[in-house]
């Protein structure tokens, strides 16, 4: 298996839901990312995990929340989301924790709109 | 700090022409260097990277890229393009000791039948 799924494919919610987005993969990697990429533009980082530890946060809002309850899944919580939260956000993998050079490997996106 | 640019945001070639795409980095050391595509509303592909030795690497779908350092840059090739290969283009530089991907903004690629 070398994919990384994610799950749903589009989200529609209202600035009061609570929803989450899920991200798997089952190639061994340890280090699992979240980006979001708005039309026309590159992902940005939002969370890096390594070895299921949380360790970069890029200043992202705390009505995102990440979750990592093992090496192979890693969630994302949304909760009193914003319009202009409404993205593409992608998951990415890599195969060592902590190392610089192992190249990411992406899921095909959740569109998320937040009404 | 860490930079990638991608002078061109819209390239147009013909079905069977010839590409280039450019990127330029800025980063203080040895660079690890990348080259992704991303089809509408899809997730990003690896097409090549570039990590040390050769600095002519060959990638997926008979895309090339050259490591020049005295240019900083890491373009992309490719002899003969077809209409698939029509999508967006990401450079992206990673960083030393750190888990972290720098993007440049993308060039995106038409292809005239």
């Amino acid at each position: 298996d070398t994919e990384v799924t994610q799950t749903p494919k589009h989200l529609v919610m209202g600035m009061t839901n609570k929803k989450s987005l899920k991200c798997e993969q089952h190639m061994g990697h340890r280090a699992m990312y979240w980006y979001k990429q708005k039309a026309k533009k590159p992902p940005e980082l939002m969370f890096v995990y390594s070895y299921e530890k949380l360790s970069i946060n890029e200043s992202v809002p705390s009505r995102f929340s990440p979750e990592c309850p093992n090496s192979s899944l890693l969630n994302l919580h949304l909760h009193a989301l914003q319009p202009e939260d409404s993205a593409l956000y992608l998951c990415a993998s890599s195969l060592l924790g902590g190392q610089p050079y192992n190249e990411q490997f992406f899921g095909p996106g959740t569109r998320l709109t937040v009404l | 700090a860490q930079s990638v640019t991608q002078p061109d945001i819209h390239i147009t070639v013909s079905e069977g022409a010839s590409l280039e795409l450019r990127c330029n980095y800025s980063y203080g050391a040895t660079p690890y260097l990348f080259w992704y595509v991303q089809s509408p509303g899809q997730g990003l592909q690896l097409l090549l990277k570039y990590f040390s030795g050769d600095t002519l690497v060959q990638g997926i779908k008979g895309f090339e890229a050259e490591f020049k350092r005295s240019q900083s840059s890491f373009n992309l090739r490719k002899p003969s393009v077809h209409w698939s290969d029509a999508a967006e283009y990401f450079c992206a530089v990673g960083a030393r000791n750190f888990n972290k991907f720098y993007f440049g903004s993308g060039t995106k690629l038409n292809v005239k039948p």
